[in-house]
């Protein structure tokens, strides 16, 4: 049903590893968004790729590196992790930057051990 | 305080029942208002816009009160479907800079 799809679904990382989050919109939008959503807090927008503008929230670690190799892929890369980085990490993407209207991917649920 | 307040819930309710939510914003700024849905373990979906002469789409009416600094969301006759969280949602225009904040959401279960 969505066009925003998301790999993996769940995630499960040490510390000490590196590992990738993918996503994918299928609907020729032109901006894409990442955003962690955990327990007890609002969804807080980490990055913002669009033909207008590249965001970054200032508050994320530099252990969440963001990557955007054209308008349909977005990467997550992580490495190092922290405990207090387990949240879902969501993909959504939208016509334009700054749209009210986003359409979100099902997101990784991702837990540091 | 927040940008962007609402009662966590959960509110619970019988079929049938008219139940009401309220989000407060706290930047002059803002533009634009959404009400998002999100189902347990799924993602965001859109669910309305607030116009500020309020507007309606089936059993759902949203309404916002710009002097007050607050949206509503109103759902008449509550189905078993309905549960789920509400996400408020503002969109912040700052020069050529805009963006959306998100609320907390409210927690509503709809009860046989």
């Amino acid at each position: 049903e969505t066009g925003v799809t998301q790999t993996p679904r769940h995630l499960v990382m040490g510390m000490t590893n590196k590992k990738s989050l993918k996503c994918e919109q299928h609907l020729g939008h032109n901006a894409m968004y990442w955003y962690k959503q955990s327990a007890k807090k609002p969804l807080e927008l980490m990055f913002v790729y669009s033909l207008e503008e590249r965001v970054e929230n200032n508050s994320v670690p530099s252990r969440f590196s963001p990557e955007c190799p054209n308008s349909s892929h977005l990467f997550l890369h992580l490495h190092t992790l922290q405990p207090e980085d387990s949240a879902l990490y969501l993909c959504a993407s939208s016509v334009q930057g700054g749209s009210y209207e986003q359409y979100f991917g099902p997101g990784t649920r991702l837990t540091v051990t | 305080r927040k940008e962007v307040e609402q009662d966590p819930g959960p509110f619970n309710v019988p079929e049938g029942a008219t139940v009401a939510f309220n989000c407060t914003y706290s930047n002059s700024a803002s533009q634009s208002f959404f009400w998002y849905r999100q189902d347990c373990r799924k993602e965001p979906k859109l669910l309305m816009s607030v116009y500020s002469s309020g507007n309606e789409d089936g059993r759902f009416t949203a309404q916002l009160n710009r002097a007050s600094q607050y949206i509503s969301l109103l759902i008449r006759d509550s189905k078993l479907s309905d549960s789920a969280t509400y996400l408020c949602v503002v969109r912040v225009h700052a020069g050529n800079n805009r963006k959306l904040i998100w609320g907390l959401g409210t927690s509503l279960a709809v009860n046989p």
